[in-house]
């Protein structure tokens, strides 16, 4: 398999359950993010990883926690979330170094908090 | 603190015509530029970099863009709409070694028969 997966591609949970999203990439980067896109918003940036160190941490509440195990996987936990936190949510991954590369995204998980 | 705008949340044009979709950014400092693509129910897909080589940069699916500094400006062109070119697009600047992307809000192309 090639290029940025996530799982699930869609997930409904209710306020008080625990899930988490993957995220795996399959090109070698040493960078990984997670962005979240929601209805009539920019992109906002979560979360980045570089060499599986958090490098940035935009502000994002608690209840998302963010884990990346080594340079190709990387998770995001959720719990006790709030309606406002649906949304579709992004995981990208680069190669850092010398020169802007670009993001390369996966498909998504489109998560609904009922 | 960066910023990109994208003139036009929604731009329709007819099958056949030119489209012209607008981003400027701030800038204190040389930028590098993308145009992403997002068709429904998928991540974003590039379309092309500037990355302070040629200022016309040319990319997938028949798209070109052309940065002008004095303008900061990196708007993204394609002679003739096709259908399959509905979708959001999306441009984003990203400075040093390319870890902070700034979005732009986004464009809604819709492309009429």
């Amino acid at each position: 398999e090639t290029g940025v997966t996530q799982t699930p591609r869609h997930l409904v949970m209710g306020m008080t359950n625990k899930k988490s999203l993957k995220c795996e990439q399959h090109l070698g980067h040493n960078a990984m993010y997670w962005y979240k896109q929601s209805a009539k918003k920019p992109l906002e940036l979560m979360f980045v990883y570089s060499l599986e160190e958090r490098v940035e941490n935009n502000s994002v509440p608690s209840r998302f926690s963010p884990e990346c195990p080594n340079s190709s996987h990387l998770f995001l936990h959720l719990h006790t979330l709030q309606p406002e936190d649906s949304a579709l949510y992004l995981c990208a991954s680069s190669q850092s170094g010398t020169v802007a590369n670009p993001l390369h995204f996966g498909n998504g998980t489109r998560l609904t908090v009922t | 603190a960066q910023s990109v705008t994208q003139l036009g949340s929604h731009v329709s044009v007819s099958e056949g015509a030119l489209v012209l979709l607008r981003c400027n950014y701030s800038s204190s400092v040389p930028p590098y530029l993308f145009w992403y693509v997002q068709y429904p129910n998928q991540g974003l897909q590039l379309l092309l970099k500037y990355t302070s080589a040629a200022t016309l940069v040319k990319g997938i699916n028949g798209f070109e863009a052309e940065f002008k500094k004095s303008e900061t400006s990196f708007h993204l062109t394609k002679p003739s709409a096709h259908m399959s070119d509905a979708a959001e697009y999306f441009c984003a600047v990203t400075y040093n070694y390319g870890q902070n992307f700034v979005f732009g809000p986004g464009t809604r192309l819709s492309v009429l028969p």
